[in-house]
């Protein structure tokens, strides 16, 4: 079945530190792929999507690209804060019954200390 | 900007007892989810649920579990007879109308979710 396999956490960086968390799929055909952020006593919140091949989400100064050959799906900014401190999900959206849930990865922790 | 709500916030509950969680989904929407997160763990699908019915369930879903949409504003989680490890964040989404056939606005509002503690 489809799955999504993310980096294991924590990532604990400093202050205007690049970032990446690595994220990569199995699936059949293609589906949309998403970043979600969790902030500590908080929900999910969308942070990027992209839906085809080459495509480049992006938000706040993250990105990722849907890469279709390596099948992956990378966050990334080049300068995080303290307030990027949170758990973030990659997911896949899977077509079933006419409906689309989500797969989820386990999620990664990022730290970024001042 | 339209929001999904949950209620309660947080629920504490004791083994063998039902439990209703609520959410109100964005209003002109037409699918809605359940899934949940264990503390620490992944976020997990729980069911999908359009046209009054249900479309998909995972091996989470028992019969303990149901879900329904009694007013066509609510769409409500209700776990019969709950057990310890029932113990979990649960979140609704909801998703709007989707366009055929490119299939591209599928995206999923979420709820700030109902953490629920069983005892």
């Amino acid at each position: 079945g489809n799955s999504v396999t993310q980096m294991e956490g924590p990532v604990t960086l400093s202050e205007e530190a690049f970032l990446t968390i690595n994220c990569t799929y199995t699936a059949t055909g293609y589906p949309s792929l998403f970043w979600y952020v969790q902030y500590p006593g908080e929900g999910l919140q969308l942070l990027l999507k992209a839906t085809k091949a080459d495509d480049k989400g992006s938000n706040k100064g993250f990105e990722a690209t849907y890469r279709k050959e390596t099948t992956s799906f990378h966050l990334e900014k080049g300068s995080v804060q303290v307030s990027d401190s949170a758990v973030y999900f990659c997911a896949l959206a899977q077509s079933t019954s006419g409906t689309y849930k989500y797969i989820f990865g386990t999620g990664t922790r990022l730290k970024v200390l001042a | 900007e339209p929001e999904v709500t949950q209620t309660p916030s947080h629920q504490v509950t004791q083994m063998g007892q039902e439990v209703i969680l609520r959410c109100v989904p964005i209003s002109n929407h037409l699918y809605f989810y359940w899934y949940r997160q264990i503390l620490g763990q992944k976020v997990e699908f729980l069911v999908s649920f359009y046209n009054n019915e249900i479309s998909e369930k995972s091996e989470i879903f028992d019969d303990q579990f149901s879900v329904e949409r009694p007013d066509g504003s609510n769409f409500t989680l209700k776990i019969r007879s709950t057990k310890l490890e029932d113990s979990a964040m649960y979140f609704c989404a909801s998703q709007g109308q989707q366009i055929l056939p490119q299939l591209q606005h599928y995206e999923q509002y979420f709820g700030p979710g109902t953490r629920l503690t069983v005892t």
